[in-house]
């Protein structure tokens, strides 16, 4: 029972353009949702989060989108780099939990 | 600044054959975790530990064991290896303070044959 789903495998994406990656989960007590980002041969660094108290949360280039009726959310970053080239993870939780459920990941390609 | 070390980096072990993955953070966390990712699957967290002497399974917990051997060491065993353990194991660590976000190792792949 897959309780985060990150339905794209995989997005490219043109240098300069937006990248939209989503996140859908099930379980309703979520209540803190984070983002990491991992590149290869290297472990997952955290990149941002959100509380379900926000719908929005920015910094710089990034921003998280929170639709809690939806349960959905999904980063954005504006404008897209090479260096962006990653493979994301939404990571939902409850507030205070430190077990992380982290989603299927979402390998992005910016084209140069 | 090292912050999460894991060794080996890599391992083939046999099937039936043990052996100890290590991990060691010097960031003066309280929580420390072992995850494996697999393809398709994401990152599934095997155990955790809250503090020094204390852990917690979690999801995936059946064929390991693991120590908390003092507030910087967190090791994982596999006492008779499988295939199905074929993976990447990352170790993480945490302050503990609401949802601080976790520091990954960079991971050991393990193989199986």
């Amino acid at each position: 029972d897959q309780q985060v789903k990150q339905n794209s495998p995989s997005l490219s994406v043109q240098e300069g353009r937006i990248s939209i990656l989503n996140c859908d989960y099930t379980n309703s007590m979520f209540d803190y949702f984070l983002w990491y980002k991992k590149y290869p041969a290297e472990g997952p660094t955290f990149l941002i989060s959100i509380s379900s108290i926000k719908d929005k949360n920015e910094d710089g280039r990034f921003t998280v989108f929170l639709n809690k009726s939806a349960k959905h959310l999904s980063l954005h970053i504006v404008p897209s780099q090479p260096g962006d080239s990653a493979v994301y993870f939404c990571a939902p939780t409850n507030f205070g939990n430190e077990k992380l459920t982290f989603g299927t990941g979402t390998r992005l390609t910016i084209i140069p | 600044n090292a912050g999460v070390t894991q060794t080996p980096k890599f391992q083939v072990l046999k099937t039936g054959q043990s052996m100890t993955l290590q991990c060691a953070q010097d960031m003066n966390h309280n929580s420390m975790y072992w995850y494996r990712q697999d393809p398709g699957m994401g990152l599934r967290l095997i155990y955790y530990s809250a503090s020094e002497g204390t852990t917690d399974k979690g999801e995936v917990p059946n064929g390991y064991n693991v120590s908390r051997l003092n507030k910087r060491e967190f090791s994982l065993r596999l006492e008779s290896a499988a295939p199905s353990q074929t993976s990447v194991y990352f170790c993480a660590s945490s302050l503990r303070t609401g949802n601080s976000p976790l520091h990954f190792g960079n991971g050991t792949r393990l193989t199986v044959t």
